[in-house]
């Protein structure tokens, strides 16, 4: 079974309109971390932002907040009055407790419209 | 602001050559990590290192790769026998501990082409 399952290959978004990208988690341990990467065209790999197991409120990082619903297991990524430059491909990733690794989704490739 | 960098950003080799793909982590990080990410496919653990020793390793981490840290800055992974499948981005990563609440740094990757 896939533990990191990002449901949207691609979107289209018009500028300035707020962004959701979906991620669901599949995990068995009680520690676990998500993570949001950015990767843009030209291939590398920046950290967004990273919502805890523990964490009662939900990340945010300027224009970016996490969507965490504990219950259902999503850990959904919300850019709000999206930019030009948010055009990339977006990975959400999970590290589980007893492990080092990040674990990763297949990604989302966000294109902002002008 | 302290970054993860690698070196070099492209290589091309032939199959069956050994290649040596460099990183320097950011200097108060403890953990360390390579990953690979073949074109349009998911991004792929290989190893974690720690204490000048692997901490975890993925399935496809095998005899035909190994890690090793030098001195006290670079990081090294090292792909014997170098064959097509290997062509992929291999991304460096590094963070200030093990635990899940410190985010991994990547650097900007060594794009590997396996002729």
């Amino acid at each position: 079974a896939q533990k990191i399952t990002q449901t949207q290959p691609g979107m289209f978004v018009q500028e300035k309109e707020a962004v959701t990208l979906d991620c669901t988690y599949d995990t068995s341990d009680q520690s676990y971390g998500l993570f949001w990467y950015k990767q843009p065209s030209s291939g590398e790999m920046i950290f967004l932002i990273y919502q805890g197991s523990y964490d009662e409120q939900n990340a945010t990082e300027g224009r970016y907040s996490l969507n965490f619903q504990k219950a259902r297991k999503s850990a959904n990524l919300v850019i709000s009055a999206s930019q030009l430059g948010d055009s990339a491909m977006y990975f959400c990733a999970m590290r589980e407790g007893s492990n080092y690794q990040l674990i990763w989704g297949a990604g989302t490739k966000l294109i902002i419209k002008p | 602001e302290p970054e993860v960098t690698q070196t070099p950003s492209h290589q091309v080799t032939q199959m069956g050559q050994e290649v040596i793909l460099r990183c320097v982590p950011i200097s108060n990080h403890l953990y360390f990590y390579w990953y690979r990410q073949i074109l349009g496919q998911k991004v792929e653990f290989l190893v974690s290192f720690y204490n000048n020793e692997i901490s975890e390793k993925s399935e496809i981490f095998d005899d035909q790769f190994s890690v090793e840290r030098p001195d006290g800055s670079n990081f090294t992974l090292k792909i014997r026998s170098t064959k097509l499948e290997d062509s992929a981005m291999y991304f460096c990563a590094s963070s200030r501990a093990g635990v899940v609440v410190y985010e991994q740094y990547f650097g900007p990757g060594t794009r590997l082409t396996v002729t």
